[in-house]
C-alpha cells in the first residue's frame, strides 16, 4: 500500500511556467514532508521539506504547499527552467523514522 | 559535502548468482540505507541499518540481505539473483537523528539475464 500518493507521473511545462506535483497522504503521524529532486544518471538529492505547522515554505523558485486538514502538499516551480527537468519525489515520515516516497514526477520544461 | 559512492553504476549478472552491491559513505553517518527504484513504483526500501552489524527489514527484504561491518560500508547482497531483481539500486545515508534527511548516492543498475 502507497503511504503517499502523488500525481501526476509526468508533467511538460513551457519555460516560464509553472509546475504543480501534488501529494496525499493518511497518515496524521507524518510530520516531516520533504521533497526530492533526481537528475538522470544522479542520486535523488533534497531539495526542500516542510513541516506541518506552516502552510507554505519557499526556498527561491521552489514553494511546498501545505493542507493539513486536507492531507495533501504540493510542490510549485516557479518560472521553471529546462534545468528544471528532473524527477521529482514527495516523501513522508514520522517523528525519526524511515521515509515514505511518492512514485514520482518526471518533469520536462520546453525552451 | 557528504559523498556517497556506490562500487558499480552499471553490473549484469546472470540468473542464480551471487550479487554484491557496495556503498561507502565519508560522513561518519550512523544510519545507511538499501533502496531499489522502478518506474511507477518510487523508491521502496529494502533494508537500512541504523549501527555497525545491526539491521532492520524495509518494505521489500525478501531475496536480499545485507552486512555491515564498518560504520562507512554498507552491502546489499543478493544471493542467487533472479530476473525481477533488475533494478536501479540506490544506496543512501543519514545521521541518527535526522534520519529523514538523507543522502544518496548514484545508484547501480542492476540486469539480471
Amino acid at each position: 500500500q502507497q503511504q503517499v500518493k502523488q500525481s501526476p507521473q509526468s508533467l511538460i511545462v513551457q519555460k516560464g511556467g509553472i509546475s504543480i506535483i501534488n501529494c496525499a497522504y493518511e497518515n496524521t503521524a507524518f510530520d516531516y514532508f520533504p521533497w526530492y529532486q533526481q537528475f538522470p544518471g544522479k542520486g535523488p538529492a533534497l531539495l526542500i521539506a516542510i513541516r506541518p505547522d506552516v502552510s507554505e515554505k519557499k526556498e527561491g523558485r521552489f514553494t511546498i504547499s501545505f493542507n493539513k486538514s486536507a492531507k495533501q502538499f504540493s510542490l510549485h516551480i516557479m518560472d521553471s527552467q529546462p534545468g528544471d527537468s528532473a524527477t521529482y519525489f514527495c516523501a513522508a515520515s514520522a517523528g525519526a523514522n524511515n521515509l515514505f516516497f511518492g512514485t514520482g514526477t518526471r518533469l520536462t520544461v520546453i525552451p | 559535502d557528504v559523498k556517497v559512492t556506490q562500487s558499480s553504476r552499471y553490473l549484469v549478472k546472470r540468473t542464480g548468482e551471487k550479487v554484491f552491491l557496495e556503498c561507502v559513505q565519508d560522513m561518519d553517518h550512523e544510519n545507511m540505507f538499501w533502496y531499489r527504484q522502478d518506474p511507477g513504483l518510487g523508491l521502496r526500501l529494502i533494508y537500512f541499518s541504523y549501527d555497525v552489524k545491526m539491521k532492520e527489514k524495509g518494505d521489500i527484504p525478501e531475496g536480499y540481505s545485507v552486512s555491515r561491518e564498518k560504520k562507512e560500508r554498507f552491502s546489499l547482497i543478493l544471493e542467487s539473483a533472479s530476473t525481477n531483481q533488475t533494478s536501479m539500486y540506490l544506496c543512501a545515508s543519514s545521521l541518527k537523528r535526522t534520519r529523514y534527511e538523507q543522502y544518496f548516492g548514484p545508484g547501480t543498475r542492476l540486469t539480471v539475464t
